[in-house]
């Protein structure tokens, strides 16, 4: 069974400072890797995702992420944070040919003025 | 527009009562998914349905009940056997019940029970 692990339950930045958010996954095959933004009390939307090909994935809101195999991570970054990016924001992980996906647990991020 | 509804937003009910989540998707999509979210939880999967009639546990599926009679709707009950029901719960649908494929989200229902 895959899992996933967000080192950080908590990170602050200040506003214009770059980003980057940590995810580790566990499991044996190429994982299919994913990271999503929740604002509070709303549901989820997708950031990006990768499946394979490069390994630097582009997504929405300006928000990038490198699929390391080497170290089993899928770090989400982005150059210059904004207020609006405060959330919280789960990685998640899934496996050929299941529809499933763990996710992790999370990881907030405050943006300071 | 297309996209998954939940209803309502907020929920109360008293301990002992049974009560039903409604999820309903127009996005035509294969498969469905309910996930139970708690403070620094995460998501845990209650129950999933990869096709119309057919649906499995998830990790938590202990005092929940699903049906999966409509291909757009995917409604949860949460029983009396349900030790801690009260949390945030949110219902997913994915083009395809063979994925991995992105999940979209519906907003959510709080519940709370007292």
């Amino acid at each position: 069974a895959q899992s996933v692990t967000q080192p950080d339950i908590h990170i602050t930045v200040s506003e214009g400072a770059s980003l980057e958010l940590r995810c580790n996954y566990s499991y044996g095959a190429t994982p299919y890797l994913f990271w999503y933004v929740q604002s509070p009390g709303q549901g989820l939307q997708l950031l990006l995702k990768y499946f394979s090909g490069d390994t630097l994935v582009q997504g929405i809101k300006g928000f990038e992420a490198e699929f390391k195999r080497s170290q089993s991570s899928f770090n989400l970054r982005k150059p210059s944070v904004h207020w609006s990016d405060a959330a919280e924001y789960f990685c998640a992980v899934g496996a050929r040919g299941y529809s499933t996906l763990t996710f992790g647990k999370g990881t907030m991020l405050l943006v300071s003025p | 527009d297309g996209g998954i509804t939940q209803s309502p937003k907020y929920l109360f009910r008293k301990e002992g009562q049974n009560v039903t989540l409604s999820c309903e998707q127009n996005l035509n999509h294969d498969a469905m998914y309910w996930y139970r979210q708690d403070p620094g939880q995460g998501l845990r999967l209650i129950y999933y349905s990869q096709i119309v009639n057919d649906f499995q546990k998830g990790d938590i599926a202990e005092g929940y009940s699903v049906s999966r009679e409509k291909k757009e709707s995917f409604p949860l009950t949460v029983t009396s056997a349900q030790k801690n029901p009260t949390a945030f719960y949110l219902c997913a649908s994915s083009i395809s019940g063979t994925g991995p494929d992105e999940q979209y989200f519906g907003p959510g229902t709080r519940l709370t029970v007292t």
